[in-house]
């Protein structure tokens, strides 16, 4: 099945570090999600974007939907341990009846 | 208030047998959807139930069938058991009626594993 690329795959980093990554698609999409995945649980949904160009803020995370509609990126300032773990994009073309495709995950690991 | 919560944790079968997955959704939700999770890979998508009816599918056999009820809980059924059908599989639940939000709220998963 379709899924978006995230890159990096993975990453280590030093605690209080700045982190980046980025979702890239060959489809256009309405909506960009980016959801936290602990081992032994589900994703957990972190930042939603509606609207191309958008910027949106939660906590220490920034997240924006691009301008060609085919990619986003997320934002972690001044990582933390908890911070630990895999972070999936994804996509959705329509409304809430439209299939959501994740991307391959970036697994963090945060050094103390 | 509750959130996603799905039975059983773990699960194991062997090739050939069916399987029957369980998702109760967060509390005031109608939509459930289930994805299926391989070893490091991100989840792709089965399919989504809304108002007791198959309202989207992915690229899934038919050997995957699901059904909801009308309290909206859901099942996830697999015939015919392969090995490629051993993953964590995941449901979401979202609530769509009247243009609510349609964020999707995860459980916890089921572990399947084929032998």
């Amino acid at each position: 099945g379709q899924q978006l690329n995230q890159s990096p795959q993975s990453m280590f980093i030093q605690e209080g570090e700045d982190v980046s990554m980025n979702c890239t698609s060959s489809s256009i999409f309405n909506t960009w999600l980016w959801y936290k995945q602990d081992p032994g649980e589900g994703p957990v949904l972190l930042i939603a974007l509606y609207k191309a160009g958008e910027l949106t803020s939660n906590g220490r995370l920034t997240a924006q939907f691009g301008i060609t509609r085919k990619d986003s990126f997320l934002n972690i300032s001044a990582s933390i341990p908890s911070d630990v773990g895999i972070y999936f994009c994804a996509g959705r073309s329509g409304g809430g009846y439209q299939k959501v495709t994740f991307g391959t995950g970036t697994k963090l690991q945060v050094i103390p | 208030d509750a959130g996603v919560t799905q039975s059983p944790t773990h699960l194991i079968k062997t090739r050939g047998q069916q399987v029957t997955l369980r998702c109760s959704p967060k509390s005031g939700h109608d939509t459930v959807s289930w994805y299926q999770q391989a070893l490091g890979q991100g989840p792709q998508f089965i399919f989504q139930y809304y108002e007791e009816e198959e309202r989207q599918r992915g690229n899934f056999p038919d050997r995957f069938s699901g059904h909801q009820f009308p309290n909206y809980s859901s099942e996830l059924n697999v015939n015919a058991l392969l090995l490629g059908d051993s993953a964590l599989y995941l449901c979401a639940s979202s609530f769509l009626a009247g243009g609510g939000t349609d964020t999707q709220y995860f459980g916890p998963g089921t572990r399947l594993t084929v032998l």
